[in-house]
């Protein structure tokens, strides 16, 4: 079974500091994956999706994450976090379902982020 | 603008009661997810639909029920039967047609307590 795996459930960064937020996910085959962001009381956002391609890709707000198959990850990173970054974010992966189509998503725990003026 | 809006923001259940949380979505998307969120336990599926008039069970399903009677709203009752309600629910739509993967959007959620 699919599963998403977010070691770090709360991290503290300075603003103008650089972040790197860890996802590993456990998938048979290539992966979806996704990096969602949660402000308290609200809905997700999604910030970037990663199908296929380009291992590096650019999401909105400055994000960007890199899909490592030979690690099982996809970190985010960030190089210069603001002071409204502060949120709680999500990675994804694209789950199967029975007879094998495609569509649910199976989230991490989440990872809250603190920024420090 | 197109997007999912869910109703009421705030509820409030009392014992041996059923409420029901509304979802409508204007992005004439296919399927519909219901989330069940609880601090530091991130986002658990309660139930999907891909189709009107279908809908299946998540992880998590006991104690609540949908519909899915038009394309645009999906609601979710949560049942007398579920013992520990109190939480955010979250629903989000998606083109998702089976076989491929779409990014779901999400409404801003409604957070259920126990009076």
């Amino acid at each position: 079974a699919q599963s998403v795996t977010q070691p770090d459930i709360h991290i503290t960064v300075s603003e103008g500091a650089s972040l790197e937020l860890r996802c590993n996910y456990s998938y048979g085959a290539t992966p979806y994956l996704f990096w969602y962001v949660q402000s308290p009381g609200q809905g997700l956002q999604l910030l970037l999706k990663y199908f296929s391609g380009d291992t590096l890709v650019q999401g909105i707000k400055g994000f960007e994450a890199e899909f490592k198959r030979s690690q099982s990850s996809f970190n985010l990173r960030k190089p210069s976090v603001h002071w409204s970054d502060a949120a709680e974010y999500f990675c994804a992966v694209g789950a199967d379902l029975d007879g094998g189509s495609q569509g649910n998503l199976i989230f991490g725990k989440g990872t809250k982020l603190s920024v420090k003026p | 603008d197109g997007g999912i809006t869910q109703s009421p923001k705030y509820l409030f259940r009392k014992e041996g009661q059923n409420v029901t949380l509304s979802c409508e979505q204007n992005l004439n998307h296919d399927a519909m997810y219901w989330y069940r969120q609880d601090p530091g336990q991130g986002l658990r599926l309660i139930y999907y639909s891909q189709i009107v008039n279908d809908f299946q069970k998540g992880d998590i399903a006991e104690g609540y029920s949908v519909s899915r009677e038009k394309k645009e709203s999906f609601p979710l009752t949560v049942t007398s039967a579920q013992k520990n309600p109190t939480a955010f629910y979250l629903c989000a739509s998606s083109i998702d047609p089976p076989y491929s993967n779409q990014p779901q959007h999400f409404g801003d959620g409604t957070r259920l307590s126990i009076l």
